[in-house]
């Protein structure tokens, strides 16, 4: 079945580190896939998304790039903030308004 | 524009009891998806409701159940509570015509606690 492998946390970096967290995938048909962040008390907002093999995303200086051949869609950012704290979600969708969540990885960014 | 609006945002019930959850979708949007979030199982889909119908059904007991009004509003029910029903619900909504690539926007959750 469709599934979601995600870099476990939590994950602490000072600022202006390089961030990457690795997100793999196993889907039956052809995902879409997403990243999604959530911060405290709060829902998930939709970071970046890529439609196609070899699509990159981008959105906040980060960036994840589909990889079909290693089904792969990791996450990175060249200099993390400590605005970036937050909870980090994997995400595939392959039909409809459905989708499968990798467990989030915790990122703190420390000053 | 108004974004997904989940009610209410806490709840505590007791064993054995019902509970209904809201949520109304952004405007335009007709799909509406329902999320049950825990530490220990992580984010897992409930079910898809569009245009009314159910359209796609996760691996979750009968107890949980939901419904589309036909202004895409959806409400989900869980009967019968049990303490491993405490959970912060997610809706998330969306065009649901798109297919493929589409985005979904989540709702704050409502974060059930049962005692």
């Amino acid at each position: 079945g469709d599934s979601v492998t995600q870099m476990e946390g939590p994950v602490t970096l000072s600022e202006e580190a390089f961030l990457t967290i690795n997100c793999t995938y196993t889907a039956t048909g052809y995902p879409s896939l997403f990243w999604y962040v959530q911060y405290p008390g709060e829902g998930l907002q939709l970071l970046l998304k890529a439609t196609k093999a070899d699509d990159k995303g981008s959105n906040k200086g980060f960036e994840a790039t589909y990889r079909k051949e290693t089904t792969s869609f990791h996450l990175e950012k060249g200099s993390v903030q400590v605005s970036d704290s937050a909870v980090y979600f994997c995400a595939l969708s392959v039909t409809g308004n459905q989708f499968y969540f990798g467990t989030g990885t915790s990122l703190t960014v420390i000053p | 524009k108004a974004g997904v609006t989940q009610t209410p945002r806490y709840l505590i019930k007791t064993r054995g009891q019902q509970v209904t959850l809201s949520c109304s979708p952004i405007s335009g949007h007709r799909s509406v998806s329902w999320y049950q979030q825990t530490p220990g199982q992580g984010l897992q889909f409930l079910f898809e409701y569009f245009s009314e119908t159910q359209r796609n059904k996760g691996n979750f007991p009968g107890r949980f159940s939901g419904r589309q009004f036909s202004n895409s509003r959806s409400e989900m029910n869980v009967s019968t509570l049990e303490l491993g029903d405490s959970a912060l619900y997610l809706c998330a909504s969306s065009l649901g015509t798109g297919g493929y690539g589409t985005e979904a926007f989540f709702g704050q959750g409502t974060r059930l606690t049962v005692v």
